[in-house]
């Protein structure tokens, strides 16, 4: 049983196009990562969500933290190419634990 | 300043080889991560070091897996013996704790093909 579910677990759609990709779990996290990994890449950090409610935004790229923190949504603005990639969310429970448990990620292609 | 590096990038062996894994973290991190990510289970965490001591090596599927930190610039993940469900992509991966946002910097992972 995976800690962090993330769906879908594929998406392809049309350049221009809009999207959402979940990140949902049962536990409570002190701290949620979404990263990007592209093919025979190791996955980049995008963005650090730590409060409940939390918004924030990467050009158009728009993250959200769950009020309860068990949860997080990527929403993706007019889709282009270059966002190709599997996409990652990465919990922790605490700062001291050190331990980021990783989804099983979303593959998403866009399509020119 | 150059990221995580790892070695190989590729390796094919044959089932019962030892495979040894390479890793050097970037100066200064005091944190360096050994994860495996397949298509079936992702991205799992094998073990991590701080300050070149294991904390938690309970991610380590079984006695044949092994890592090693012997000083803060290098590391290294041993398979012995290699067995085809092994198969995957190893990442290493550090960060520096002083920073409240925890940022792992991945190396480009090792192929591993166990045959």
């Amino acid at each position: 049983t995976q800690l962090l579910e993330q769906s879908p677990q594929f998406l392809s759609i049309q350049e221009g196009e809009n999207l959402t990709v979940y990140c949902n779990s049962s536990s409570v996290f002190s701290s949620l990562q979404w990263y990007r990994q592209e093919p025979g890449e190791g996955p980049v950090l995008l963005v650090t969500v730590v409060t409940g409610g939390e918004v924030k935004k990467l050009k158009r790229l728009t993250f959200q933290f769950g009020d309860a923190r068990k949860d997080s949504s990527l929403h993706i603005t007019a889709a282009q190419p270059g966002d190709t990639g599997l996409y990652l969310c990465a919990g922790a429970f605490d700062w001291t634990g050190n331990q980021f448990y990783f989804g099983t990620g979303t593959s998403l292609t866009v399509i020119p | 300043d150059a990221g995580v590096i790892q070695s190989p990038r590729h390796e094919v062996t044959e089932m019962g080889q030892e495979v040894t894994l390479r890793c050097k973290p970037i100066s200064g991190h005091d944190y360096l991560f050994w994860y495996r990510q397949t298509m079936m289970r992702g991205l799992e965490l094998l073990i991590y070091f701080n300050n070149n001591v294991p904390i938690d090596d309970s991610g380590m599927p079984e006695d044949r897996f092994s890592a090693k930190m012997p000083n803060a610039s290098f590391s290294t993940l041993k398979i012995q013996p290699s067995e085809p469900r092994d198969s995957a992509v190893y990442f290493c991966a550090s960060t520096l704790r002083t920073t409240n946002t925890g940022e792992l910097f991945f190396g480009e992972g090792s192929r591993l093909t166990v045959l």
